[in-house]
Order: structure tokens, then C-alpha cells, then sequence
């Protein structure tokens, strides 16, 4: 079946550009999360989704930095006038229901994105 | 939050079994240990979770101590296709339990 999906695959930005990621995550999860992973690091928590509601964006490492889920189904994860520090990769997780005890994350395989 | 410490990387023989160990001295009574891996290029999978009791699934076992202070993934038959990096995670019970991932183990397999 479907997993989860994430576009693009690879992004090049050039320092001061703006960028928008996107996450498709299985139809029908309730829990969605966004994560950055520097290199040859673990997963970084950003931002947690329940539906269209935003939970907890304390992750974000700056203002520049906003996810939105309008829809309950589709997220975007957007970043204004990139810098070099934000070269990362950016994972998003779903969930069937709230919450992570019971139930397993599923992952899609990341966005790349490499500021020059 | 909870931390995990791990190896920062190990080695296997194919066909071999894995014992990949974790200390979580910290852990509360109501965290749970979670075991995820990456395969190179992918995004984290699930791999197997338990509380106090040892717990077995398709995919591997999960060796628990009794004081709950460390636990071990065990990999029963290794092959080229487990050679990931494989994180230990305390996640909290209630709420939607925000984890922390840390670097985790870089299992290489041996053919």
C-alpha cells in the first residue's frame, strides 16, 4: 500500500531563497510530524500535527520556519530566506491516531536540502 | 526527556546473531523503549517496543533488564540487508509523546 510521500526528493536553494516541502502521509493518520536530520545525526523533532492543528511547534529553530496542514491531510514544511545551516534533511512521520505509544510512526524518505 | 546512550557503531558476520545494547539509567516508570532503524537513504521504520517484559516480533527481540536501566535488540540471523543505523528511544505514555532520537548504532554486516 501507500506509504508515506515527500517532494521533492532533493532541493537546491540558493542562500535567501524560499523553499516549501511537501508531505503526503498515509490516508486517514491523524498525527503527523516534521523532523530534520543534519548529517550523521539522529531525527531532530520540529513540529506535531493532530489533524489540522498544530500542537507543538517548539522544535522550529527559527521564525523562518512554518508548517501548516490546512486540510488535516496534506503538510507543508516552509522556509523563508534559507541559510546554509538549514542544508538537512527534512523527514515527515504519520500516525494513525494521536499520540505515538501504541501505534507505529511511519516515515516517508525525506526531503535532501542543500543551501549553497 | 530521557536519554539513551548507544555504540556508536558495531559489527556483524552474516547469519550471525546481533546484540545491539542501550542504557537508559534515567528511564521513568512510565517510558517505553522504542527501537527504530534507517536504512541508508530512508526514513526511519519501526522496528519493535516493550516496557518490562521482553517482547518478540517478525523483525527482532527485545531483552529488557529487570531494573529497566538497559535493554538489547537482538538481531537473530544478520544479514546485508539489516546494515542500518538503529536508534533507542524512551517515549513518554499520555499525550502524543514528542521523541528524541540520538545517533544511534551503525550496524555494519560482514558478508
Amino acid at each position: 500500500g501507500a506509504g508515506v510521500s515527500q517532494s521533492p526528493r532533493y532541493k537546491v536553494a540558493k542562500r535567501g531563497q524560499d523553499v516549501a516541502l511537501r508531505c503526503d502521509p498515509i490516508s486517514g493518520h491523524v498525527s503527523l510530524f516534521w523532523y530534520q536530520q543534519a548529517l550523521g545525526q539522529g531525527p531532530e523533532f520540529l513540529t506535531y500535527f493532530q489533524n489540522e492543528a498544530q500542537l507543538d511547534k517548539s522544535g522550529l529553530p527559527s521564525d523562518r520556519f512554518f508548517a501548516e496542514r490546512p486540510e488535516g491531510s496534506v503538510s507543508t514544511l516552509k522556509i523563508q530566506r534559507t541559510q546554509q545551516e538549514d542544508s538537512a534533511v527534512y523527514l515527515c512521520a504519520s500516525r494513525i491516531e494521536g499520540g505515538w505509544l501504541t501505534d507505529t510512526q511511519y516515515f516517508g524518505p525525506g526531503t535532501r536540502l542543500t543551501v549553497l | 526527556d530521557a536519554k539513551t546512550t548507544q555504540p556508536n557503531s558495531m559489527e556483524s558476520n552474516e547469519e550471525e546473531p546481533v546484540h545491539l545494547p542501550c542504557n537508559h539509567s534515567t528511564i521513568s516508570g512510565t517510558d517505553y523503549i522504542h527501537w527504530y532503524r534507517q536504512l541508508p537513504s530512508q526514513g526511519p521504520e519501526y522496528v519493535i517496543h516493550g516496557l518490562t517484559s521482553n517482547v518478540n516480533n517478525r523483525m527482532a527481540s527485545l531483552a529488557i533488564a529487570e531494573d529497566r536501566k538497559s535493554s538489547t535488540l537482538i538481531l537473530h540471523r544478520a544479514t546485508l540487508r539489516d546494515a542500518a543505523v538503529y536508534y533507542c528511544i524512551l517515549v513518554e505514555s499520555g499525550g502524543y509523546q514528542k521523541v528524541t532520537f540520538g545517533t544511534g548504532t551503525k550496524l555494519q554486516v560482514i558478508p
